[in-house]
C-alpha cells in the first residue's frame, strides 16, 4: 500500500523567511511525487513533480522540493515566503509499480505572517 | 491549453433529493477523469475514476454513482442524498497514459445537505 504523511497540520513563518513544508512517503517501486496548493474554496493547483533525475525540483511561484530517497521524503521549500503563499498544501505520491491512483497527504496549512 | 469546468459552484439540497454534478474538460482527448470529495477542507477521498467512455471504477462504496457519457464529460450523481454527502466535490483530469502525469483540478462544488 502507498501512503503519504504530512506531519505538520500548521506551519507559520514570517514574510521573507524561508519556508519548509514536510512530506514523507511509502510506495512500491520508484515514487512519483507531487505538490499541490489549494486556496480557499478553490481546487488544487499543481506546483511541481519529481519523476526521476535531479533531486531538487523547481516549480511554480518560486517553490522547489527536495527528493531524498534514503529518508523517503519530499519536502517543499521556498527561500523567501510571501503573505500570498498562505494556503493549504498537499503532497501526493504514486508508485511506478502500482496501479493505484494518487494518494494525497492530509494537508498542511501554511500561514505567512506579515 | 486545457481547461476543466465544474458546475454548479455551490449547491444546497434537501435530504432525499437527487444530485447531478457535471464536469467537462476542454483541450485534450481521452483524459483520465476523477471525482474526489474533500471533507472539512482537508484530506481528499477518491470516489471514482474513469479511463474512457463508459468505464467507471469506484474506490469506495457509497450513496453516489458516476457516469462518463462522452470523452470529456464526467457526471457525479445520487438518487437520494444523505446528510453525510455534504462536502466539497472536486473533479480532476490527467493525461491518459503515464503514472508520472499530474492531475489537474476544477474549482469544485460545495454541496450542503439540509
Amino acid at each position: 500500500a502507498q501512503s503519504v504523511a504530512q506531519p505538520e497540520d500548521q506551519v507559520n513563518v514570517a514574510e521573507g523567511n524561508p519556508l519548509t513544508v514536510k512530506c514523507t512517503y511509502s510506495v512500491s517501486g520508484n515514487p512519483y511525487l507531487f505538490w499541490y496548493v489549494q486556496y480557499p474554496n478553490r481546487g488544487l493547483q499543481f506546483l511541481l513533480k519529481y519523476i526521476t533525475g535531479d533531486n531538487l525540483v523547481k516549480g511554480s511561484y518560486g517553490f522547489e522540493a527536495e527528493f531524498n530517497k534514503s529518508q523517503t521524503s519530499f519536502h517543499l521549500k521556498k527561500p523567501s515566503a510571501l503573505v500570498s503563499d498562505s494556503a493549504l498544501y498537499f503532497c501526493a505520491v504514486r508508485g511506478s509499480g502500482s496501479a493505484r491512483q494518487l494518494t494525497f497527504g492530509s494537508g498542511t496549512q501554511l500561514t505567512v505572517l506579515p | 491549453s486545457q481547461t476543466i469546468h465544474q458546475w454548479p459552484a455551490t449547491l444546497v439540497q434537501p435530504v432525499g433529493s437527487p444530485l447531478s454534478l457535471e464536469c467537462t474538460v476542454e483541450g485534450t482527448s481521452n483524459p483520465n477523469l476523477y471525482w474526489y470529495r474533500q471533507a472539512a477542507g482537508r484530506g481528499l477521498q477518491l470516489l471514482f475514476y474513469s479511463v474512457g467512455i463508459g468505464q467507471i471504477s469506484s474506490e469506495v462504496p457509497q450513496n453516489l454513482s458516476a457516469s462518463r457519457p462522452q470523452d470529456r464529460q464526467f457526471i457525479l450523481s445520487s438518487k437520494k442524498l444523505l446528510l453525510s454527502d455534504s462536502g466539497f466535490y472536486l473533479c480532476a483530469w490527467s493525461v491518459g497514459t503515464g503514472a508520472n502525469q499530474p492531475q489537474h483540478f476544477g474549482d469544485g462544488t460545495r454541496l450542503s445537505i439540509l
